[in-house]
């Protein structure tokens, strides 16, 4: 059974610094990993996904990085700013069911920048 | 754009009785999800709908049931209410195709379940 972890489960930082979060699983037969944000009280918003053949994706300050081979994957985040707080979580979509049976999440990182 | 719909957004229930969840998308995706999210247990997957007609069980299918209606809207069921089924549910759909590359997830704001 594939086992999601992310570390820090909690992060407070100052406004402006860059950052990491990170995501790591127990099985690398993956076929796609997405990073998720959950704003308190609302669903939840795909942020980047990168598929197995891929190392990583990127959407302006946000960079997703994948290793498979490792079980890992970080979320850079460039110049943190207030309106980046909120939950973020790691989600992965099992190779055996090509994508379309599920994905399987971490219990997030939450995440506050302050002003 | 709508995109995942789902209703009602709260609902108290009362120990066995008995409500449907309903949601719907407008993205013409093929598969819909709905998963449960807990404090401290994370999002967990309940059944899935890869395509239209098809419904498969998820990792918590207990004490639910679902119904792939057509290809935009996914019921779930609480036949019997819990206490344990006390939970935010959302719905989810993506562009999966086995065997072919997906789309990201698009997910419902959630309904807010509790069972007294």
């Amino acid at each position: 059974k594939q086992e999601v972890t992310q570390i820090p489960a909690a992060l407070s930082v100052p406004e402006g610094e860059n950052l990491v979060l990170n995501c790591s699983f127990t099985d690398s037969a993956i076929y796609n990993l997405q990073w998720f944000r959950q704003d308190p009280g609302k669903g939840l918003t795909s942020l980047l996904l990168i598929q197995s053949s891929q190392r990583e994706q990127t959407s302006g300050r946000l960079n997703a990085s994948l290793d498979k081979s490792s079980g890992r994957s970080t979320l850079y985040i460039a110049a943190s700013q207030p309106g980046d707080s909120a939950t973020y979580l790691c989600a992965l979509g099992g190779e055996s069911g090509g994508g379309a049976d599920g994905l399987t999440f971490g219990k997030g990182t939450h995440l506050i920048i302050q002003p | 754009n709508a995109g995942v719909t789902q209703t009602p957004k709260f609902q108290v229930l009362k120990t066995g009785q008995s409500m449907t969840l309903q949601c719907a998308q407008d993205m013409n995706h093929n598969s819909m999800y709905w998963y449960r999210q807990d404090p401290g247990m994370g999002l967990r997957l309940i059944y899935y709908s890869a395509s239209e007609g098809t419904t498969d069980k998820g990792e918590v299918p207990n004490g639910y049931n679902v119904s792939r209606l057509n290809k935009r809207e996914f019921s779930l069921r609480l036949e019997s209410a819990a206490p344990s089924q006390t939970s935010v549910y959302f719905c989810a759909s993506s562009e999966a195709l086995r065997g072919r590359r997906t789309s990201r997830g698009h997910f419902g704001d959630g309904t807010r379940l509790s069972i007294l």
